[in-house]
């Protein structure tokens, strides 16, 4: 089982949809989750932190967190075309423990 | 705030030789995380340093190494390179060990 997995893409919604991404994660111990969107060719922008149960909200984007059932997932609202991307999952590991990264899900947003 | 730069962007190299990548993390950033990117194998963990001390290291093997020096830019070494070297190698930094890390735009290794 890896550490960290993401739904298999690629996704595709069409402009205006929700997109939603989700992760699992196996080290119930973990604290902190982000989530990274990657252009092709570009490198991963941090997008979201979250690190309590719940729900944050950034704009068009929420990320959801259950510990208890150890998910974590992003949703975009209004999808449009330029959120067309890789999203990385990644979880921090207990104490100064590593961030252990998904594979990603690759989300394409037809206009 | 500057952000986090790394130098070279692009290296062509020889299977047998070395390779030293470097990165500069955000101004005030401890912490400076190396990770290599394959379209196989996504992105994985070589290792992290803080305040000049490896702290975490993944699984890669002894022919990677790196450095964190006092002003705390980091150094990333691969000794007798071998064709499947070839990724994009990206340093990450944060404030404090592995949380926001904040990528820089990677340095393209081919290996021939």
């Amino acid at each position: 089982q890896k550490e960290v997995e993401q739904n298999s893409g690629p996704l595709s919604v069409p402009e205006g949809a929700i997109a939603s991404l989700n992760c699992t994660y196996s080290d119930r111990g973990s604290q902190s989750f982000f989530w990274y969107r990657q252009y092709s060719g570009k490198s991963p922008e941090l997008i979201m932190s979250i690190y309590s149960n719940g729900d944050k909200e950034d704009g068009r984007f929420t990320a959801q967190l259950n510990k208890a059932s150890q998910y974590v997932s992003l949703l975009i609202r209004d999808s449009q075309p330029s959120d067309s991307a890789t999203y990385l999952c990644a979880v921090k590991g207990t104490n100064a423990g590593k961030s252990t990264f998904g594979d990603g899900t690759t989300l394409t947003v037809k206009p | 705030k500057a952000g986090v730069t790394q130098t070279p962007r692009y290296l062509i190299k020889t299977r047998g030789q070395q390779v030293t990548l470097s990165c500069s993390p955000i101004s005030g950033h401890r912490s400076v995380s190396w990770y290599q990117q394959t379209p196989g194998q996504g992105l994985q963990f070589l290792f992290e340093y803080f305040s000049e001390t490896q702290r975490n290291k993944g699984n890669f093997p002894g022919r990677f190494s790196g450095r964190q020096f006092s002003n705390s830019r980091s150094e990333m070494n691969v000794s007798t390179l071998e064709l499947g070297d070839s990724a994009l190698y990206l340093c990450a930094s944060s404030s404090t060990s592995f949380y926001e890390q904040f990528f820089g735009p990677g340095t393209r290794l081919t290996v021939l």
